[in-house]
This record gives C-alpha cells, sequence and structure tokens, in this order.
C-alpha cells in the first residue's frame, strides 16, 4: 500500500548528540514536509522541499538540517544545537497546488 | 505571513451534544486553500475536507459540517450529534498558492482537543 513511513516511532537520544529522523514515501510526492508538535503549541514547520535536492526553512529550522537526495526521502537530523528536541515529529507529503497533505505515524524523540 | 489560530484549546461535550471548533486565519495572498485534519491517539492525521479560497460554499458529511466566510477570515468546523469516536485533536490548516513556481508552505493552528464524554 502507498504512504508514509517514519522510524523510529520512539528514539531516546543523549545530550549533545545528533540522531536522524527518518521519512520515506512511495506515493510519489514532490513536496515533503517536516513538523514539531508540542503540548499546546499544535503542528510548526521546521523545513520543507518541492523538488529533489531543494528545501526551504520553515518558522522553526534552528538546530535541525535536512536533506532531499532523492524524491522518496526526506531525512531529518536534529543536532546538538537543538536545545529542547524533546517533541513529536511528523512528517508529510503531497503532490500538486492546493492539495492535502498525508503523514507518517510520527516519530516520538526523547532526551535523556 | 500566513498564520491559523485555533482559541479553543480544550473543549469537553457529552455524547450526541453538537459541537463547534473555530478557526481564524490571516494571509495576504488572494488564492489559498484551508484544510480540516482529525489527529486521533494513534498520532497520524487525518484529512477532513479542503476548501479553497473562491468556493465559500459551505459543506456536508454526515454529521460533519463546515462554514467557511471570507469576509471573517474564519473556516469552522461543527460536528452533530458528537459521538465518542470524535475524541481527538483537530487541526485547522492553511497554504497559499504560490505565485511562482515554488514550494507551498502549510500552516497549521494550535489544534483543539475534543473530549466527547459518554
Amino acid at each position: 500500500d502507498g504512504g508514509i513511513t517514519q522510524s523510529p516511532k520512539y528514539l531516546f537520544r543523549k545530550e549533545g548528540q545528533n540522531v536522524t529522523l527518518s521519512c520515506e514515501q512511495n506515493l510519489n510526492h514532490d513536496a515533503m514536509y517536516w513538523y514539531r508538535q508540542d503540548p499546546g503549541q499544535g503542528l510548526r514547520l521546521i523545513y520543507y522541499s518541492q523538488i529533489v535536492n531543494d528545501f526551504q526553512k520553515g518558522d522553526i529550522a534552528e538546530g535541525y538540517s535536512v536533506s532531499r537526495e532523492k524524491k522518496e526521502s526526506f531525512p531529518l537530523t536534529v543536532t546538538s544545537a537543538q536545545k529542547n528536541p524533546t517533541a513529536f515529529y511528523l512528517c508529510a507529503s503531497k503532490q500538486g497546488l492546493g492539495t492535502e497533505a498525508f503523514f507518517g505515524q510520527g516519530t516520538r524523540l526523547t532526551v535523556v | 505571513a500566513q498564520k491559523v489560530t485555533q482559541a479553543q484549546t480544550e473543549i469537553s461535550v457529552v455524547e450526541k451534544e453538537d459541537v463547534t471548533l473555530d478557526c481564524v486565519y490571516e494571509t495576504r495572498d488572494t488564492t489559498y486553500y484551508l484544510f480540516w485534519y482529525k489527529q486521533p491517539p494513534s498520532g497520524e492525521l487525518v484529512f477532513l475536507i479542503r476548501r479553497n479560497s473562491f468556493d465559500e460554499q459551505n459543506e456536508i458529511s454526515g454529521r460533519y459540517s463546515w462554514n467557511f466566510q471570507k469576509s471573517t477570515s474564519s473556516f469552522n468546523f461543527t460536528i452533530t450529534a458528537s459521538q465518542v469516536v470524535d475524541s481527538a485533536v483537530y487541526f485547522c490548516a492553511l497554504t497559499p498558492l504560490p505565485i511562482i513556481q515554488g514550494a507551498q508552505k502549510l500552516v497549521f493552528g494550535q489544534g483543539t482537543r475534543l473530549t466527547i464524554n459518554p
């Protein structure tokens, strides 16, 4: 079945370590997105990408990095520069103008 | 810049009551789309409805209905005869159409946690 796969579902990181969250889609969508969800703050946009090898910063890009080397993959790296990385991270993809986005099941990152 | 505001952080009602979730948006774009998503406890967002800025016709889908009013920049969502299964977090979102070819930014509100009590 077509969809978006995020892995792992739960991730624990020690302070000072970088960690990469995986997002893969087999929907042949051009656009992909990363969001962070914290209680009471909704979904905040980290990075988004319209095409391969191109991406834009969202509203809270500091401390994060992404790459888009393949159309189906959009990994997010949470660097040690991100001061408060514990959150629920959601990846999404869409195709075309004004269409709805499809979401993965999310990765819950906890810094220990 | 675009902004979506869902002022109701949490709503709790008894089953079978009607409930309306408010959404107010801000954008300078003349062409844009509005969305509602549902997030059940599993975490994955589920798409409910899309509306473009030129279509102010209200829509009804079963127990769900949506009221889009461009004059007040609002896109409210009503659940009629609510059920326990409607309990979830609901998000309103906005995406402007880019003037030039490029990535479409998708902006979400803070979400409203809806609890339907038996």
